[in-house]
């Protein structure tokens, strides 16, 4: 089955930029898609394509991609940003849906 | 409003079905994908199922193929998740979402619901 790589944590200070990775040998082929998931809550689409933002998403949420590594950004966290953090995307038939770990982002 | 409920979980005991349902309202529902996507107590997110548009396509995660059937009624607005031989790792928030799939872009979901518990105990 096909898997994406994701770091357990990312720990940064408010104000800071923190940058979280996603691995996989089919993301030079498949786009990526970025969620954040809030404690109790379902999760939320924030980048979708890999590097356009649904309306509603604040600017400070990027993404973008190089080879086999896609990476969500976040400018100037904020400390509502604290939640966890999943990238997604299809394995190279397009067919079946895969999600990384998840990445739960701390801000200090 | 674009809006998804989830209905139909509960505590079923190993080896035992279950079906979960999805209302769905504030989008054209027949011209949409639907998924389920499942996340374990403490875990992440885990895809379960994929269908078409008018149901003629279906995909599964293999750990479900064989045990759980995906299916939507158009007429009703409504997503369905049929499970059969559940087992405890089965366990999980079960949570529907619209889909959007296109040859070029790949899948992803752009709406969920709140999702329902499904929990498989003795």
């Amino acid at each position: 089955s096909y898997e994406l790589t994701q770091p357990p944590s990312v720990s940064v200070s408010p104000g800071q930029t923190a940058r979280i990775t996603c691995s996989g040998d089919a993301l030079p082929k498949q786009y990526a898609y970025w969620y954040h998931q809030k404690p109790g809550q379902a999760p939320m689409l924030i980048i979708y394509k890999d590097s356009e933002r649904p309306s509603g998403i604040p600017e400070r949420f990027s993404g973008s991609s190089s080879g086999t590594t896609v990476t969500l950004t976040i400018s100037g966290v904020q400390a509502e940003d604290e939640a966890d953090y999943y990238c997604q995307s299809v394995d190279s038939s397009g067919t079946y849906v895969t999600f990384g770990g998840g990445a739960k982002l701390t801000v200090l | 409003e674009v809006q998804l409920v989830e209905s139909g979980g509960g505590l079923v005991q190993p080896g035992g079905s279950l079906r979960l349902s999805c209302a769905a309202s504030g989008f054209t529902f027949t011209r949409s994908w639907m998924s389920w996507v499942r996340q374990a107590p403490g875990k992440g997110l885990e895809w379960v199922a994929n269908i078409n548009q008018d149901g003629s396509q279906r995909y599964y995660v293999d750990s479900v193929k064989g045990r759980f059937t995906i299916s939507r009624d158009n007429a009703k607005k409504s997503l369905f998740l049929q499970m059969n031989s559940l087992r405890a790792e089965d366990t999980a928030v079960y949570y529907c979402a619209r889909g959007d799939y296109d040859i070029l872009t790949g899948y992803y979901m752009d709406v969920w619901g709140k999702g329902t518990t499904v929990t498989v105990s003795s």
